[in-house]
């Protein structure tokens, strides 16, 4: 089946460590997506990446980075540098940058 | 830039009755609306979404208004069901980067 793969669905953090969320898609899509969601607030952006070898920073970058070698995977690092790293990150693709987005099951970072 | 409000926070409806959630927007130059659907421990789903060229779209139980004039969009549910139970999520389109700006969600509960 196409789809989103994020892993892994539970990741822990300790105090200076850097992280990485892997978002893998075979949807054959061009434009790939983080987003953090924390409780009772809509999603923010990231980073995003239009195509391969290129992205850009959303509205909450810092702290984390990212990279696009392939086409079909977008991983994103939480450095040591993000303070406040406990959230859902979620990863979406879409086929350009105004069609619609698709969703993976997110994965649930917290500190230790 | 972009702003979206969404309202209610919380929509508590009699199973078989119709909920309406609603969203405003700040950049009339937005021209794509779409609506997601997220379970608990789960990516958003793309339920149904709308372009600036159309008032409304249906889809079975699920229809989306828009209303240009006003910069006002609405998700309506009719004949809801148990497993409408959920948090939705609107979004309305960046036009300056096709990035989405996303309302905070409103968790409809489906009282039995």
């Amino acid at each position: 089946d196409g789809g989103i793969t994020q892993s892994p669905k539970y990741l822990f953090r300790k105090e200076g460590q850097n992280v990485t969320l892997s978002c893998e898609q075979n949807l054959n899509h061009d434009a790939m997506y983080w987003y953090r969601q924390d409780p009772g607030q809509g999603l923010r952006l990231i980073y995003y990446s239009q195509i391969v070898n290129d992205f850009q920073k959303g509205d909450i970058a810092e702290g984390y980075s990212v990279s696009r070698e392939k086409k079909e995977s977008f991983p994103l690092t939480v450095t040591s540098a993000q303070k406040n790293p406990t959230a859902f990150y979620l990863c979406a693709s879409s086929g350009q940058s105004n069609q619609p987005q698709h969703f993976g099951d997110g994965t649930r970072l917290s500190i230790l | 830039g972009e702003n979206v409000e969404q309202h209610p926070s919380t929509l508590s409806v009699q199973e078989g009755d119709s909920a309406v959630i609603k969203c405003t927007y700040s950049d009339s130059a937005s021209n794509y609306f779409p609506w997601y659907k997220q379970e608990l421990g789960k990516g958003p789903q793309l339920i149904i979404d709308i372009r600036s060229n159309v008032g409304e779209k249906k889809d079975q139980r699920i229809a989306v208004t828009l209303n240009k004039t006003a910069k006002h969009f609405s998700l309506h549910i009719t004949e809801t069901q148990p497993e409408d139970s959920a948090v939705y999520f609107c979004a309305a389109s960046n036009p300056s980067n096709y990035q989405l700006i996303w309302g905070a969600g409103t968790k409809l509960i489906i009282k039995p």
